[in-house]
């Protein structure tokens, strides 16, 4: 079974300073998806960014980029420009890329929460 | 705004009683994933639903059950509630694997067991 560890409970950042959060993984599976999903205090899990395993170009969404480091099985996510708006929740995924069954499911780490000081 | 819709947003209920939370899709999405998320915790997989059967489970037992409707809508039915099974109820729509693997979620049910 996959799991994901997220060993930052708490993180805080100065506005406008740049943050990184850790997540590292466990699979025996070679290709995979990895997601960043950020839950505010209204709750709903929006996504930031997804890097698929096979890709070796971190992916990149405007002021946010991931370090993927396969062999490390690290999937670390970096907030650049930080703003007050990024102040959440932020839970590293992991989902298979197998097709069928539970294979389709997300396994979240435990989350870190993310204060952005003024 | 992801176009996944939850209802209700907070329910409460006794021990023992019965739940039902519904999900509607984001448009154009026919799978339908269910987690619960515990106080503090990242949320866990309870099943999923693709045309209309269940296609995948998680570690829950069968009191917890479910129904995806022709128009893809979903529903999580809850049987006899437990304190624990107090948690935020998340539901995800996509598109079947190969097409697009990203699950979008709705704002969450509370629900609160007594």
């Amino acid at each position: 079974a996959q799991t994901v560890t997220q060993s930052q409970p708490e993180m805080s950042v100065q506005e406008a300073e740049t943050v990184t959060l850790s997540c590292t993984y466990d699979t025996s599976e070679s290709d995979y998806y990895l997601f960043w999903y950020k839950q505010p205090p209204s709750r709903q899990m929006i996504l930031v960014i997804r890097q698929e395993a096979y890709k070796q170009q971190n992916a990149t969404e405007n002021r946010f980029s991931v370090n993927f480091q396969k062999a490390a099985k690290s999937f670390s996510l970096k907030i650049s420009d930080s703003q007050l708006g990024d102040a959440a929740m932020y839970f590293c995924a992991y989902r298979s890329a197998r097709s069928g069954g539970s294979n389709y499911k997300l396994t979240f780490g435990k989350g870190t929460l993310l204060t952005v000081n003024p | 705004e992801t176009g996944v819709t939850q209802s209700p947003t907070h329910l409460i209920k006794t021990r023992g009683q019965q739940v039902t939370l519904r999900c509607s899709s984001q448009s154009g999405h026919n799978t339908v994933s269910w987690y619960q998320q515990a106080l503090g915790q990242g949320p866990q997989f309870i099943f999923q639903y693709y045309r209309e059967e269940e296609n995948g489970r998680g570690n829950f037992p069968p009191r917890f059950s479910g129904l995806q409707f022709p128009n893809y809508s979903s529903e999580l039915n809850v049987n006899a509630l437990e304190l624990d099974d107090s948690a935020l109820y998340l539901c995800a729509s996509s598109l079947p694997s190969g097409a697009q693997e990203t699950q979008y979620f709705g704002p969450g049910t509370r629900l609160l067991v007594l």
